[in-house]
């Protein structure tokens, strides 16, 4: 069966770094893309971006421009989020979710557990 | 970008009722809406997809309609097990974006 298994949760300082980690398995990880997605506490839910496990082609959210990074191995079929210059209200749960397919991107039928990110000095 | 607005915040209603909410996007993404359901500490979970596409595995209780700019989602006879939060989705172009949800609770 299809799971995404994503990293635990991290606390880092502001203006800091985090990467967090989303494993596939259960299907051809090169055959899908990923995107990622946030949700603040109590908030609603917000794209950052997705990247190609085929080609590593990324589209990013202009608000994250310059301060994201989406990567994969398709060794481990795994794709990371980079994240730097951390600030506070960048404290929320991040999850990764496989698009549903190539040929009609942004429908997002699994997802990662989620990752708590909390951004406290 | 284009803004999804859901309407309403927030839905009480009872076992078995019929419930619709509802979902207005500021211009038009044809079909391009999906829904999913989301329950606390949970990930948000696929239910309709295209307007109008069930999701595999996803009970027929659960519907979705509209085109355009107006959509809605339908449960036709709650059950325990949907009291949750929907939100709305535009895939139509990036960024993608979501409704600020509904939630829906036991009355």
């Amino acid at each position: 069966q299809v799971q995404l298994v994503q990293s635990g949760g991290e606390v880092k300082k502001p203006g800091a770094s985090v990467r967090v980690s989303c494993k596939a398995s259960g299907y051809t990880f090169t055959n899908y893309d990923i995107s990622w997605v946030r949700q603040a506490p109590g908030q609603g839910l917000e794209w950052l971006g997705s990247i190609s496990a085929h080609n590593a082609n990324t589209k990013y959210a202009q608000r994250y421009q310059g301060r994201v990074t989406m990567t994969t191995d398709t060794s481990t079929a795994t794709a990371y989020l980079e994240l730097r210059r951390l600030r506070s209200d960048d404290t929320a749960v991040y999850y990764c979710a496989r698009d549903y397919t190539t040929t009609w991107p942004g429908i997002f039928d699994y997802w990662g557990q989620g990752t708590l990110v909390t951004v406290s000095s | 970008d284009i803004q999804m607005t859901q309407s309403p915040s927030s839905l009480s209603a009872s076992v078995g009722d019929r419930v619709t909410f509802t979902c207005r996007a500021s211009q038009s993404i044809t079909i391009y809406v999906n829904w999913y359901q989301q329950k606390p500490g949970k990930a948000p979970n696929l239910l309709i997809y295209g307007a109008t596409g069930l999701q595999s595995g996803v009970p027929s209780r659960f519907s979705g309609s509209g085109s355009g700019t107006d959509f809605s989602l339908t449960i036709s006879s709650l059950q325990p097990e949907d009291f949750a939060t929907y939100y709305c989705q535009q895939s139509y172009s990036t960024p993608y974006t979501f409704g600020q949800g509904t939630k829906l609770e036991i009355k």
